[in-house]
């Protein structure tokens, strides 16, 4: 069985551009998370669909991330436009229930100059 | 609101020996997970463990074993016989709450310990 896999696996953007992260979850798995590790500092939650719904988006940063999940299957996180506090990894996970362990996808490691 | 804690940001044992990562949590709340990651080298994040709140039996996948002590707030990991692939960064994080229906799922992250494994 497939794990997660997100793309690209690197991305350096300049300042201002957009980026687009592409996350394709376990297949059957309902619930999909996204998390960001900034260096230096703790995974920080950013949203949980579960389906196509948006269950919880109170860790997205500002109006400059957009996450779609579109027919509850992959999901992209989009960021327009970058800026230098974006660098970081992001990584997607998903999960079956709530006392699963989510199983997380490799991240993408987000570069801005 | 919900803390995870890993007091020890790198830790060093040798090759057989077992060690330790500590983890407390601060919940309000009585209903939640426990749960433990590794990251090597390469990046992923990898499920290793997982406690609830209600679980009378500390949890053991392995050679890995959860000391969950619930009145002292503490969930620490302990790695039996460690192998010179358990060299990683080590993630305690918490779920809060684990069985309701309400609430968000999102998970709550320390840190991180890095242990090295010595042969």
């Amino acid at each position: 069985e497939a794990g997660v896999t997100q793309f690209p696996s690197h991305s350096v953007i300049e300042k201002g551009q957009t980026v687009t992260l592409r996350c394709d979850p376990i297949s059957g798995h309902d619930n999909l998370y996204w998390y960001r590790r900034v260096m230096g500092k703790e995974i920080k939650f950013l949203l949980h669909f579960v389906k196509e719904s948006k269950q919880d988006e109170s860790g997205m940063p500002n109006n400059r991330f957009l996450a779609e999940r579109t027919g509850g299957t992959y999901s992209t996180l989009k960021v327009q436009p970058a800026e230098l506090e974006d660098s970081g990894v992001y990584f997607c996970a998903s999960s079956q229930g709530r006392t699963s362990g989510e199983f997380f996808g490799p991240g993408t490691r987000l570069t801005v100059l | 609101a919900q803390k995870i804690t890993q007091t020890q940001p790198g830790m060093f044992v040798q090759e057989k020996e077992a060690v330790t990562l500590d983890c407390t949590y601060d919940t309000s709340d009585q209903s939640y997970g426990l749960f433990w990651y590794k990251q090597p080298s390469s990046g992923e994040m990898i499920f290793l463990i997982y406690q609830g709140s209600y679980d009378e039996q500390n949890a053991t996948e392995g050679r890995y074993s959860l000391n969950f002590q619930k009145a002292r707030k503490s969930a620490n990991l302990v790695i039996s016989a460690s192998q010179l692939g358990d060299s990683a960064m080590y993630f305690c994080a918490m779920r809060d709450p684990a069985y309701s229906g309400a609430g968000s799922y999102q998970l709550t992250f320390g840190k991180g310990t890095k242990l090295s494994v010595i042969p």
